[in-house]
C-alpha cells in the first residue's frame, strides 16, 4: 500500500547535514507528506509534515519539489542519536486517516 | 507528561492462553490505534477507534479484539494467541486522527510459544 519509495539505507557523518530523499510520484493534490522516525525498536516519532511549501521545525526541514513528486528530509546537524529508520508517508489530512508505513530508510550517523 | 502507556513491555505466553495488552493515553485523544511490527513486513494496523464505543478493523485484525469503553483506554485482546502473533505491538493516539498527529507508545514485545 505504501505510496513512497526510499533508499534502504544511508550513512552520514556526525555534525553534517543528513538529506533523506523520498519519491512519491503518484501523490494526489491534497495528500500531505509526513515523516516519522523509529529509533531502534521504540515507537515511531513524528518529525514533520507538509503539503506544498517547504517546512521547518526544531527537528528538521522538509523540502518538497514543485511538482510534489519527491521530497527531502534534512537533518541539519546529524548526531549519533539521529541513527534510526526514517519513514516517508503520504496521506490525506482527514480524521481517521491511518498511517501506511513502508520499509523506510535506515540512517546511520557515524562519528 | 503527555504520553501513551502500554503494558506490559515484554510478555512470553503459551498458545491459547488469553491475554490483554493495555494502552492508555493522557492527552484526551479521540483517535487510537494498534499496530504490529514484524521483520520484513513493517508496521501494519490491526484495529483503530475513532471515539468511545467506535472501533473498526485495520489491515490485519484476525485473531485480535479491541474495546473502547473509555476515551483514555484501548486494550488489545488476544483470545487464543498463536505463535504467528509473536510480534512487536504499538499503540498510538491522536487528537486529530490525521497522520501528522500520532503519539506512539513504547511498544510491547509479545512472544507466543
Amino acid at each position: 500500500d505504501a505510496k513512497t519509495t526510499q533508499p534502504p539505507s544511508m550513512d552520514c557523518a556526525e555534525g553534517r547535514a543528513a538529506n533523506l530523499p523520498c519519491n512519491h510520484s503518484t501523490i494526489s493534490g491534497n495528500e500531505y507528506v509526513y515523516w516519522y522516525r523509529q529509533i531502534h525498536s521504540q515507537g515511531p516519532q513524528y518529525i514533520i509534515h507538509g503539503l506544498k511549501n517547504n517546512e521547518t521545525n526544531e527537528m528538521a526541514s522538509l523540502i518538497i519539489t514543485e511538482d510534489r513528486k519527491s521530497s527531502t528530509l534534512i537533518l541539519p546537524h546529524a548526531t549519533l542519536r539521529d541513527t534510526a529508520v526514517y519513514y516517508c508517508i503520504v496521506g490525506y489530512m482527514e480524521y481517521g486517516n491511518k498511517l501506511v508505513f513502508g520499509a523506510g530508510t535506515i540512517l546511520r550517523v557515524k562519528s | 507528561e503527555a504520553q501513551v502507556t502500554q503494558n506490559p513491555r515484554y510478555l512470553i505466553t503459551v498458545t491459547g492462553k488469553k491475554l490483554t495488552v493495555t494502552c492508555s493515553q493522557n492527552m484526551n485523544h479521540e483517535y487510537m490505534s494498534w499496530y504490529r511490527q514484524d521483520p520484513g513486513l513493517g508496521l501494519r494496523q490491526i484495529y483503530y477507534s475513532m471515539n468511545v464505543e467506535v472501533t473498526d478493523k485495520g489491515d490485519v485484525p484476525e485473531g485480535y479484539k479491541v474495546s473502547r469503553k473509555e476515551k483514555r483506554n484501548f486494550p488489545l485482546i488476544l483470545e487464543s494467541p498463536s505463535p504467528n502473533q509473536t510480534s512487536l505491538y504499538f499503540c498510538a493516539s491522536s487528537s486529530s486522527g490525521t497522520a501528522g498527529g500520532y503519539t506512539f507508545g513504547s511498544g510491547t514485545r509479545l512472544t507466543v510459544v
